[in-house]
């Protein structure tokens, strides 16, 4: 049962605009949301975070958000540029487990 | 400051063999989790490590599934008989504590089972 999902596999977006992506999750105790970045034959990289009890948060080019009564967590990245295309994976926590997405793979075209 | 590692890089491996994958996490995080992410799928939690707590295992698929950690340092991750579903990238991450929430990934062991 796939507590957190990412249901757009891919994703392109031309340099300088908006990449946005999306993740949806099922589990109310989710207390904390966090992005992680994947480059090829890497592990995945922390990017940004967001707690449950709050909406928003930035950090330079990246901003996440959460809607708690959606049960949807996007992160926005602008401007998008080359470097930022990698597979992109939302997790969730509640306790001491996290659950993963499948990931978005993110294309940027210069 | 060296990150996480994981060795092998690569394992090719046959069918009912055994395979031993080992981690070594950051020095002085005292968490350290087990994942393995099958093709076209998200990062699966099999087991976590919290300084000399017991050991979650919640996660592990079947009992030909162990891990082991000694005191805070390194973790191998050991299947028996494997099979060709046990064909999966694992990754390895620590954090400074369970309560932390940021982790940080080895570049994971990729398992061929033919």
């Amino acid at each position: 049962d796939q507590q957190v999902k990412q249901n757009s596999p891919s994703l392109s977006v031309q340099e300088g605009r908006i990449s946005i992506l999306n993740c949806d999750y099922t589990n109310s105790m989710f207390d904390y949301f966090l992005w992680y970045k994947k480059y090829p034959a890497e592990g995945p990289t922390f990017l940004i975070s967001i707690s449950s009890i709050k909406d928003k948060n930035e950090d330079g080019r990246f901003t996440v958000f959460l809607n708690k009564s959606a049960k949807h967590l996007s992160l926005h990245i602008v401007p998008s540029q080359p470097g930022d295309s990698a597979v992109y994976f939302c997790a969730s926590r509640a306790g001491n487990q996290f659950y993963f997405g499948t990931g978005t793979s993110l294309t940027v075209i210069p | 400051g060296a990150g996480v590692s994981q060795s092998p890089s690569n394992k090719v491996t046959e069918k009912g063999k055994d395979v031993e994958l080992r981690c070594d996490p950051i020095s002085g995080h005292t968490a350290l989790y087990w994942y393995r992410q099958s093709l076209g799928q998200g990062l699966e939690f099999l087991i976590y490590f919290q300084g000399n707590s017991a050991p979650d295992k919640s996660g592990l698929p079947s009992d030909r599934f162990s891990a082991e950690r000694t005191g805070e340092s390194v973790s191998t991750l050991t299947i028996q008989r494997t099979q060709q579903e046990d064909s999966a990238v694992y990754l390895c991450a620590s954090s400074l504590t369970v309560l932390t929430y940021e982790q940080y990934f080895g570049p994971g062991t990729r398992l061929t089972v033919t």
